[in-house]
């Protein structure tokens, strides 16, 4: 079974830093891409970053490009999400997704979200 | 970018009957088009993909139409556990953009 925990949110102050990380199980991670998706309140999904199998490619939405950095571990089977210099406008539930197939494409499994609250 | 637009934001329908949920691409995306729902509280699950293409395990009340920049998402004979938020989302190129999404609710 497909399993995607994500964790690391949490309350921070504008400008300030915070690491999301994503468990990923019941699948071969390393041959999959990955993606982070947002949704800030009573708003709809965003697309945040995306990374191959091999993290030979990544991309990133522009309000982000600069701020965040997508990585993962193939071998501790972990998609991470550094962000810095969080905006209010980042606040959002951001959630973990595995590509259907290579990028860009469509996402076949979702984790449960880890919620982000940038606000002093 | 590409702007996807839902239509309608929200629309009521009574359980039994059928529903269709409108996305439009404001360039062509060929077919590279996906469908999510989302209930409250829970992860957003992948409906269709190539626009017509059902993910694993969904029922074929679901169907999925068009290419370029009009697709159709269809809900044929509604259960209550189809009552939710829907998104379309175009994964042409980058960025990739998803919908405002469109609400599904009980009439």
């Amino acid at each position: 079974e497909v399993q995607l925990l994500e964790s690391g949110g949490g309350l921070v102050q504008p400008g300030g830093s915070l690491k999301l990380s994503c468990a990923a199980s019941g699948f071969t991670f390393s041959s999959s891409a990955m993606t982070w998706v947002r949704q800030a309140p009573g708003k709809g999904l965003e697309w945040v970053a995306a990374i191959s199998g091999s993290a030979a490619t990544i991309y990133y939405v522009a309000s982000v490009k600069g701020r965040f950095t997508i990585s993962r571990d193939n071998s501790k089977n972990t998609l991470s999400l550094q962000m810095h210099n969080l905006r209010a406008e980042d606040t959002a539930v951001y959630f973990c997704a595995k590509g259907l197939r290579a990028l860009p494409g469509a996402y076949d499994y979702w984790g449960q979200g880890t919620l982000v609250t940038v606000s002093s | 970018e590409i702007v996807m637009t839902q239509s309608p934001a929200t629309l009521s329908v009574s359980p039994g009957e059928s529903a269709a949920l409108s996305c439009r691409a404001s360039q062509s995306v060929d077919r590279n088009l996906a469908w999510y729902y989302r209930r409250p509280g829970q992860a957003p699950r992948l409906l269709i993909y190539g626009a017509s293409t059902r993910a694993t395990g969904i029922p074929a009340r679901f169907s999925g139409s068009g290419s370029g920049t009009d697709f159709t998402l269809t809900i044929s004979s509604l259960q209550s556990e189809d009552f939710a938020v829907y998104y379309c989302q175009h994964y042409s190129k980058w960025p990739i953009t998803f919908g405002q999404g469109t609400r599904l609710e009980i009439k």
